[in-house]
């Protein structure tokens, strides 16, 4: 285990809904990020948070924000759902050390229906 | 662009066979390079890295990958397989010119799944 861990485990959204991911990150590591993996894909780098403020965005529209707490815990949330965001929702945590990998949680698995 | 390539959907392989699992990246500057393993309704597991040293890194479960500058490869390997290895793999890589601030975005391929037979 990891010791990163998301909630919920499994949700089942409506689409238009808003929806909103927990993750707790490794003691120790101070930077999140988030990956939405779907089906037969590799993981897509959505965005990361660093001392409470994003600083690292990929390919994904606004309505795919977060937040992240002093604790280094964080949030996703993602506005206005769609059927293509049915997917694997990862968090992964790592300390500010180029050399080091970053760890996962078990993951949020989203449908929307 | 960086990118990650794994050309390979899925290996087949007979337990106490050799394994390896393709990947090929492209990134400027040197890589940084992973391997996660992910089973069933889990979560990425970490294997091993190449950051910079000996080109043959070993990892956890006696795999190992060979990094190869001139070809741009990073293939994961086993000498003898298990049924249990069985799983979906995934080879990424981190820009270092990209790390900044604590940026720390991996890129990954597509993934292929593993399948050992008895």
């Amino acid at each position: 285990e990891t010791g990163v861990t998301q909630s919920p485990t499994h949700l089942i959204k409506t689409r238009g809904q808003q929806v909103t991911l927990r993750c707790s990150s490794q003691s120790g590591h101070n930077t999140v990020s988030w990956y939405q993996q779907a089906l037969g894909q590799g993981p897509q780098f959505i965005f990361q948070y660093y001392r409470e403020e994003e600083n690292g965005r990929g390919n994904f529209p606004p309505r795919f924000s977060g937040l992240q707490f002093p604790n280094y815990s964080s949030e996703l949330n993602v506005n206005a759902l769609e059927l293509d965001d049915s997917a694997l929702y990862l968090c992964a945590s790592s300390p500010l050390d180029r050399n080091t990998e970053a760890f996962f949680g078990q993951g949020t698995r989203l449908t929307v229906v | 662009a960086q990118s990650v390539a794994q050309p390979e959907d899925q290996v087949n392989v007979a337990e106490g066979n050799p394994l390896t699992v393709k990947c090929t990246y492209s990134v400027s500057g040197n890589p940084y390079l992973f391997w996660y393993v992910q089973y069933p309704n889990r979560g990425l597991q970490f294997l091993l890295k190449y950051i910079t040293g000996d080109n043959l890194v070993k990892g956890s479960y006696g795999f190992e990958a060979e990094f190869n500058k001139s070809q741009t490869s990073f293939h994961l390997k086993k000498p003898s397989a298990l049924v249990s290895d069985s799983a979906l793999y995934f080879c990424a890589v981190r820009d270092p010119l990209m790390f900044s601030g604590g940026y720390n975005k991996l890129i990954f391929g597509a993934g292929t799944r593993l399948a050992v037979h008895p």
